[in-house]
């Protein structure tokens, strides 16, 4: 059976500290991996991954995958208390295009 | 642990077909949501829900309305099926206050031909 399992699922640090978070899977037929943070209202994507190895970065995030490990991780350097969210990996699938979803992280940056 | 229910797995509509995608939740949570997945393109708000016959359009509201008329409930409703509203449809719910977790149902895909 499909499955997406994120760590840690809490992590508490402070503002400065650099974080990383964990996705590992195992997906019949992959496609992409995509990462959203998620706070108050809806999940706001981040990265979409589709190739091993080729890290993406927006500001202070970045991201990589390693296919043949089936996980990605996502960093977050000069953590930000707007930083605190919950961060959500997901897999999509070639076959039936389904996208399942992680049980999130939970990143709390105190000031 | 909190379950998010849509009722159908599988759907397959004619265009032009009034279309109903139902889904429950059984944790009384205040907001819940609707999305559409599609290869490539993520996940993409199409209405959410904070209050029982309370709404607001997300990202791409065109062809899509929403009913809530019990908390527990959100419909997604697509008055006139085309094909470019083929893909895979994701609701969702989450609690009010500090926690902000997203809880996602399994999915419908819904295919218009």
């Amino acid at each position: 059976e499909d499955k997406v399992v994120q760590s840690p699922l809490s992590l508490v640090v402070h503002e400065g500290d650099t974080v990383t978070l964990n996705c590992s899977y195992e997906v019949t037929n992959f496609r992409s991996l995509l990462w959203y943070k998620q706070e108050k209202k809806a999940p706001t994507f981040l990265f979409m991954l589709t190739s091993s190895g080729i890290e993406k970065k927006s500001g202070r995030l970045s991201s990589i995958l390693d296919k043949k490990e089936l996980f990605s991780i996502l960093n977050i350097t000069a953590t930000q208390t707007g930083d605190s969210a919950i961060y959500l990996c997901a897999v999509e699938a070639l076959n039936n295009n389904d996208m399942r979803f992680g049980a999130g992280t939970r990143l709390t940056v105190k000031p | 642990d909190v379950k998010v229910t849509q009722s159908s797995r599988y759907l397959v509509k004619r265009t032009g077909e009034k279309v109903f995608l139902e889904c429950v939740q059984d944790m009384d949570h205040e907001n819940m949501f609707w999305y559409r997945q599609d290869p490539g393109l993520g996940l993409r708000l199409i209405y959410f829900s904070y209050d029982v016959k309370m709404k607001e359009k997300g990202d791409i509201p065109e062809g899509y309305s929403v009913s809530r008329e019990k908390k527990e409930r959100f419909s997604l409703i697509l008055e006139s099926a085309s094909t470019n509203q083929t893909s895979m449809y994701l609701c969702a719910s989450m609690g009010s206050g500090a926690k902000y977790s997203l809880h996602f149902g399994n999915g419908t895909r819904l295919t218009v031909t």
